[in-house]
């Protein structure tokens, strides 16, 4: 997992306050992927990045989520209003274009809506 | 709608010993097939991958296996070592190049192996 940074690793929110997790991919990476892993499940997919553009967000909830990923600095997944239901461990990933390599992972944030 | 499947959620094999794991997938577009390996609070590490046009890719002690008519892979890891215990997932892809660059993967809901010493 070395290189793929995400901060806070930890995340306490009330039900209704905003989450804020951050992303920065490996050096000389410009794709970045956000996943979810809600408890006894396995990883979905949320939304893919490059710099500047949402390329893929199938698997994003239509309200409360947003994401981007600016020239500069890291990635950002934004949840407004936590509920319950969004307690969950979520993950970055970036790869570097056109390689076809595999995903390289974070260590995620675990999100807990109290 | 589960796309890439792992029916076994846990297994338990002896230390030395050939543990499998299992996955199925329905889609058959999916093009390549990776298996990560994760330990409780980090995140996935990529092991082994096979693309479609292979059957078999080997490196060291992991050997997937890829049955594209039955659309089901394996993961064979022999000898087994008390290191290895950890979930695994089984993740596919439709492939970068067909997919216009998008590397995005459909995982499995993971095996927990256990590696008794």
């Amino acid at each position: 997992n070395a290189g793929v940074m995400q901060n806070p690793r930890h995340l306490v929110r009330r039900r209704g306050q905003e989450a804020r997790l951050r992303c920065s991919p490996m050096k000389g990476h410009s794709h970045v992927y956000w996943y979810r892993q809600l408890p006894e499940e396995g990883l979905k997919f949320m939304v893919y990045l490059q710099k500047e553009n949402i390329i893929d967000e199938s698997g994003m909830p239509k309200e409360r989520f947003s994401a981007e990923f600016p020239k500069e600095g890291p990635s950002i997944l934004r949840i407004q209003q936590v509920v319950r239901g969004d307690s969950a461990a979520y993950f970055c990933a970036s790869s570097r274009t056109g390689t076809g390599s595999p995903l390289h992972f974070g260590n995620g944030t675990r999100l807990t809506v109290t | 709608d589960q796309q890439v499947k792992q029916n076994s959620p846990s297994l338990s094999v002896q230390e030395g010993r050939i543990s499998i794991l299992n996955c199925d997938y329905t889609n058959s577009m999916f093009d390549y097939f990776l298996w990560y390996k994760k330990y409780p609070a980090e995140g996935p590490t990529f092991l082994i991958s096979i693309s479609s046009i292979k059957d078999k890719n080997e490196d060291g002690r992991f050997t997937v296996f890829l049955n594209k008519s039955a659309k089901h892979l394996s993961l064979h890891i022999v000898p087994s070592q008390p290191g290895d215990s950890a979930v695994y997932f089984c993740a596919a892809s439709l492939g970068w190049i067909s997919n216009f660059g998008n590397e995005k993967l459909t995982f499995g809901t993971g095996t927990r192996l256990t590696i008794i010493p």
